[in-house]
């Protein structure tokens, strides 16, 4: 799988949209890009994933440039609920009857500033 | 809601004793993982379960065993707990097939081994 590189830590004023960087400059024809995040003492929780198209829905958008080597996570308007670590992996979607094996990095720390 | 559930948030073992952790779904999901999260390191897989009975070792097998005897639970044992397993344990569970990629995680067991 495609590694990936997420600046350590993120702040972000309440209100404005946080822009989050992946770079993944190995990533294959057939990976896919996927964002969790993590609140302090839960789980991570997926927000989205794309292969090559701009992806939307109702968490955040996914933009992923043309030559698919990196990709920015965008939450339209931060709230303070919205801090957390955030995980870009890049894993080749699993054939059929596969598990879905995701290896996470160290992610990136994002703060929402009031 | 769908749900992953882990028996216990909190434990505190003695080095050497049998540890059981207990995860159960209730979204009849095929998959299901073992992860244990440490600071500095991330998230690593441990186990995962692609079907009753069966299993595959992740990245960090080593002094764990799983059990998946029912399709909703998955439980990990520590035969032999030593201080160096003291860490928060993750499980997550995913649907075959489905093309989203997206895990399920539950809230996690922090293990404390004396």
């Amino acid at each position: 799988d495609a590694k990936t590189t997420q600046p350590p830590s993120m702040d972000c004023a309440e209100g404005r949209a946080a822009n989050l960087p992946c770079n993944h400059s190995t990533i294959s024809g057939n990976e896919y890009v996927y964002w969790y995040r993590q609140i302090h003492s839960q789980g991570p929780q997926y927000i989205i994933h794309g292969l090559k198209n701009n992806e939307t829905n109702e968490m955040a958008s996914l933009i992923i440039t043309e030559d698919r080597k990196s990709s920015t996570l965008i939450l339209p308007h931060a709230t303070l609920r919205d801090t957390a670590v955030y995980y870009c992996i890049v894993r080749q979607y699993p054939l059929a009857g596969g598990a879905q094996k995701l290896v996470f990095g160290q992610g990136t720390r994002l703060t929402i500033n009031p | 809601d769908v749900k992953v559930t882990q028996s216990s948030r909190y434990l505190v073992k003695r080095t050497g004793e049998k540890v059981f952790l207990e995860c159960v779904q209730d979204m009849d999901h095929e998959n299901m993982f073992w992860y244990r999260q440490d600071p500095g390191l991330g998230l690593r897989l441990i186990y995962f379960s692609y079907d009753v009975k069966m299993k595959e070792k992740g990245d960090i097998p080593e002094g764990y065993s799983v059990s998946r005897e029912k399709k909703e639970r998955f439980s990990l044992i520590l035969e032999s707990a030593s201080t160096n397993q003291t860490s928060m344990y993750l499980c997550a569970s995913s649907p075959r097939g489905r093309p989203t990629g997206e895990l399920f995680f539950g809230e996690g067991s922090r293990l404390t081994v004396l």
